[in-house]
């Protein structure tokens, strides 16, 4: 079956420290790995996306994340956090050996940067 | 450019009545999706687009729900015999193309309340 977890419901974190936002998948076949970001009443904007080649993928707002095939992870993480960086983020995956029509996301992390 | 445009932003309907919800993605995507977010959830999925018909319908919770898309651009997801259980907040979104590797944009939601 296919699923995401993210085994953090809050991160709380300094602003200006490193955060990291975790989160481990389990699929059939092959995945595509993307994260997205939510803020209060708003929809899912798109932060990056793990497809194929380096495991180390950049995207938007400075945020990066590494793709872990051993460990099944694909972690979210920021080298130095802004308070505007406070909301929420999920991560998400599509399983390209089974139904790839549908992305399948976690339950989400809040993640709190405090000034 | 315009994103994908859901109305209306808020709905509140009485418990057994009939509801449309719009989506209108961006101009050119050829698949669309249907997710629900209940409180303190991941979205969920409930239906996927390319062009004008349902590829997959799998995540329809029963058969009061059902949705549209006949000009393979706006898309309508109607809920008859609406119950309080189908409270949440309704996303929509888009893509290009069906692409495994493509990201989908989502609209601002719309927030259904059955009371």
């Amino acid at each position: 079956a296919q699923s995401v977890a993210q085994p953090e419901d809050q991160v709380n974190v300094a602003e200006g420290n490193p955060l990291t936002v975790k989160c481990t998948y389990s699929v059939s076949g092959n995945p595509y790995l993307f994260w997205y970001v939510q803020y209060p009443n708003r929809g899912l904007q798109f932060l990056l996306k793990y497809i194929t080649g380096d495991n180390l993928v950049k995207g938007s707002y400075g945020f990066e994340a590494e793709f872990n095939k051993s460990q099944t992870s694909f972690h979210l993480k920021k080298p130095s956090a802004l308070v505007s960086d406070s909301a929420l983020y999920f991560c998400a995956v599509r399983d390209i050996s089974y139904n790839f029509n549908k992305f399948y996301f976690g339950s989400g992390t809040k993640l709190n940067v405090k000034p | 450019g315009a994103g994908v445009s859901q109305t209306p932003s808020n709905k509140v309907t009485e418990k057994g009545k009939y509801v449309e919800l719009r989506c209108d993605p961006i101009s050119g995507h050829t698949a669309l999706y249907w997710y629900r977010q209940s409180l303190g959830q991941g979205p969920e999925f409930l239906i996927y687009f390319q062009g004008t018909g349902a590829a997959d319908d799998s995540g329809l919770p029963n058969d009061r729900f059902f949705a549209v898309r006949p000009e393979g651009s706006v898309s309508t997801l109607k809920i008859q015999r609406t119950e309080r259980g189908d409270s949440a907040v309704y996303l929509c979104a888009s893509s290009p193309r069906a692409g495994q590797g493509t990201e989908a944009f989502f609209g601002q939601g719309t927030r259904l309340t059955v009371v």
